[in-house]
């Protein structure tokens, strides 16, 4: 089976510049997350989608940040513009559930690992 | 507060010894525990989850958790590490009373020295 693929793997941009990031989730999974990931900390969920549909994207900065996942599968991630604090690993995870699974376990790509100058 | 506390940094160890990584979580209710492990330049790699029942989890590459209500706490162990199990070890939770979102540990980084 293969697993959740994400591009690019590495993304260097100078300050106020746009980015996007792209992911695939595991065939079937109807859950998508986006993480991210600063050095020395753990992952912080960004936003989650439920097929096509938006379940929580209360730690999303708005005001720069934007994803959508339009036909219930793929999905992109979008800095603009961005800061010198956006630099981190940005995580893709999926998972099969439905709402109220939620003892299902989430699955990761590799990330991108976002500079920004 | 923060859901789910990884106590140490690091972690050291010899190839062939224990190794214990230890988690304590504090939410309300029945959690659901999880380790993963990242290694450099890698996603997470998921290790293995306790949901309900047995308070021993197996899961990969040799790995257990111990659920323990009492203390909650979810502490990873192998009974002999080895030189490749050298990474990044991340626990978390679902916590119901906040929708089940996933929160994780900040980490630690686990060497093992030949």
């Amino acid at each position: 089976e293969a697993g959740v693929a994400q591009s690019p793997r590495y993304k260097i941009i100078e300050k106020r510049q746009s980015v996007a990031f792209w992911c695939n989730p595991i065939s079937g999974h109807a859950t998508l997350y986006w993480y991210q990931q600063i050095l020395g900390q753990g992952p912080k969920l960004l936003i989650q989608f439920q097929n096509n549909g938006v379940v929580d994207d209360s730690q999303l900065p708005k005001d720069r940040f934007s994803a959508e996942r339009l036909k219930g599968v793929d999905s992109t991630l979008k800095i603009q513009p961005a800061k010198l604090e956006d630099s981190a690993v940005y995580l893709c995870a999926s998972s099969l559930e439905g709402l109220a699974g939620n003892t299902d376990t989430q699955y990761f790509g590799p990330g991108t690992r976002l500079t920004v100058l | 507060a923060q859901s789910v506390a990884q106590p140490e940094d690091q972690v050291n160890v010899a190839e062939g010894n224990p190794l214990t990584v230890k988690c304590t979580y504090s939410v309300s209710g029945n959690p659901y525990l999880f380790w993963y492990v990242q290694y450099p330049n890698r996603g997470l790699q998921f290790l293995l989850k306790y949901i309900t029942g047995d308070n021993l989890v197996k899961g990969s590459y040799g790995f257990e958790a111990e659920f323990n209500k009492s203390q909650t706490s979810f502490h990873l162990k192998k009974p002999s590490a080895l030189v490749s199990d050298s990474a990044l070890y991340f626990c978390a939770v679902r916590d119901p009373s906040n929708d089940y979102k996933l929160s994780f540990g900040a980490g630690t980084t686990v060497t093992v020295r030949a």
